[in-house]
C-alpha cells in the first residue's frame, strides 16, 4: 500500500509568481487536506477536499486555491507569491471526512 | 473553538529515562485528540489518537497518552527514551468545519535526548 506522496520535494520561486503543488492520496482515501507549516511553527489548515469539492477552509486568502481529481489526487495553487508564503506545505489524506489524517513528506517552498 | 496548548516548547531527557510531554485542550464537546511526531526535514507521523474509547491510548514506538477530562489534559509519555525519539512533537485536536474536519496543532515540543 502506497502512502501519501507529494511533488516536488523542493521549489524556489520569486515574488509574484504562481506555483502548483501536487499530492497523491493514500490508496482508498477520498479526502485530502492541505496545511502550511512556516519555519518553527505548527501546521496551519488551508483547506480540505472531499470527492472533488472543497468542504472546509482556513484563514487563507483566495489566492490559495485547490483542486481534487476523480482519482482523489489533489493540487494546491498559490498565485501572486509573497515572501511569507515560504514554508513547508503538507498534504494529508484520510479514508473519509472526519477520519484520521495521514501526512505526506511535504513540499518545501522558498519565495525570493 | 477547540484548541490545544503544549506547555513546554523544549524538553530534554537522558537516554533511558522517562519522557513526559504535556498538552492541555479546550473543547466544548468530547474531542478527538492526536499526537504527531515530526523528525527533522520530514513530514508528520501519527503516534496515537484518542476518539472517546479507552482513556489510556497506546501508540507506536512505546508511546502512550492518557485522556483526563477533569484536567482537560492529554499528556504523552514513554517509559524509556531512545536517541531516535529526538524530534518535534505536536498535540492536535480535530475540529469539524461543516462538511469536513480540520486539525488544529499546538505550537510543538522539541524533544532532545542526551546520552
Amino acid at each position: 500500500e502506497t502512502g501519501v506522496t507529494q511533488s516536488p520535494t523542493h521549489l524556489i520561486k520569486t515574488r509574484g509568481q504562481q506555483v502548483t503543488l501536487r499530492c497523491s492520496s493514500q490508496s482508498g482515501h477520498n479526502t485530502v487536506s492541505w496545511y502550511q507549516q512556516a519555519l518553527g511553527q505548527g501546521p496551519q489548515f488551508i483547506f480540505q477536499y472531499y470527492r472533488e469539492e472543497e468542504n472546509g477552509r482556513g484563514n487563507f486568502p483566495p489566492r490559495f486555491s485547490g483542486l481534487q481529481f476523480p482519482n482523489y489526487s489533489s493540487e494546491l495553487n498559490v498565485n501572486a507569491l509573497e515572501l511569507d508564503d515560504s514554508a513547508l506545505y503538507l498534504c494529508a489524506s484520510s479514508p473519509g471526512q472526519g477520519e484520521t489524517q495521514y501526512f505526506g513528506p511535504g513540499t518545501r517552498l522558498l519565495v525570493l | 473553538a477547540q484548541s490545544v496548548t503544549q506547555l513546554d516548547s523544549h524538553v530534554s531527557v537522558s537516554e533511558g529515562t522517562p519522557v513526559l510531554l504535556r498538552c492541555n485542550y479546550s473543547s466544548s464537546y468530547s474531542p478527538s485528540l492526536f499526537w504527531y511526531v515530526q523528525h527533522p526535514n520530514k513530514g508528520l507521523q501519527l503516534l496515537l489518537k484518542y476518539t472517546s474509547a479507552a482513556t489510556l491510548v497506546k501508540g507506536i514506538n512505546g508511546f502512550e497518552a492518557e485522556f483526563k477530562k477533569s484536567e482537560t489534559s492529554f499528556h504523552l509519555t514513554k517509559p524509556s527514551a531512545h536517541m531516535s525519539d529526538a524530534a518535534e512533537y505536536f498535540c492536535v485536536v480535530s475540529t469539524f468545519t461543516g462538511g469536513g474536519n480540520k486539525l488544529t496543532f499546538g505550537t510543538g515540543t522539541q524533544l532532545k535526548v542526551e546520552l
